[in-house]
């Protein structure tokens, strides 16, 4: 499985675009990008998928690059409700594979 | 829209007691994931099943086993508990292939 390396922490300001980039230099062709979010004491939630250029949906983007060594999650207008800690992961899209969890970024939002 | 739906929600034994946890997947979900998340830690996968059978196996202690029954509900069964054995059980599943993950609210277990 591919290792992803984030950052522990990002501080914002409610209405702020947040840019999270995660790093997995050594994915495999078969591999999707997931994201997921999580609050204490809450199991996460899965927020974005996606393969290779830009995905988005109501709530974030993924931008991945051509070379899929790193991927961007983009949280536009954060609130104080997207305090949370986000979760890049890098698995092969198969029936039964398990996502592994690595150190996810601790998003603090202030007003 | 039905969830992932765990029992119980929290759970207290003692030392050396055992603990049964509950799973009910997402109707026509086939596939089960256990992870276990101690206070200020990752989830860490410990085991999951895809039509019934183990399909992948994590960091689970040799005291906890797991299955997935007929109607693809799932039990983790824990033995011997101990102290560090306290944490947010958390079960996740899915429809075979593709992801689509979605989490239970998870059990939280205390061993005292």
């Amino acid at each position: 499985l591919a290792k992803t390396t984030q950052p522990i922490s990002m501080d914002s300001y409610e209405g702020q675009e947040v840019n999270i980039t995660c790093s997995h230099n050594n994915i495999a062709t078969n591999d999707y990008i997931t994201w997921y979010q999580q609050f204490p004491s809450q199991g996460p939630r899965f927020i974005i998928q996606g393969y290779k250029t830009k995905v988005t949906n109501e709530v974030a983007s993924l931008f991945i690059p051509a070379d899929r060594k790193s991927s961007t999650l983009s949280l536009p207008r954060v609130s104080l409700s997207d305090t949370a800690v986000y979760y890049c992961l890098v698995a092969f899209n198969q029936a039964g594979t398990a996502l592994i969890f690595g150190k996810g970024t601790t998003l603090s939002v202030s007003s | 829209a039905a969830g992932v739906i765990q029992s119980p929600r929290h759970l207290i034994k003692e030392k050396r007691e055992t603990a049964t946890l509950k799973c009910y997947p997402i109707p026509r979900h086939d596939t089960v994931y256990w992870y276990q998340q101690g206070p200020g830690q990752d989830p860490q996968f410990l085991i999951s099943f895809y039509e019934k059978m183990q399909s992948d196996k994590g960091s689970i202690p040799d005291r906890f086993s797991a299955q997935q029954f007929s109607d693809y509900h799932s039990e983790l069964n824990m033995s011997s508990l101990e102290l560090g054995d306290s944490a947010l059980y958390f079960c996740a599943s899915s429809l075979g292939q593709g992801f689509g993950y979605t989490f239970g609210s998870g059990t939280r277990l205390t061993v005292v």
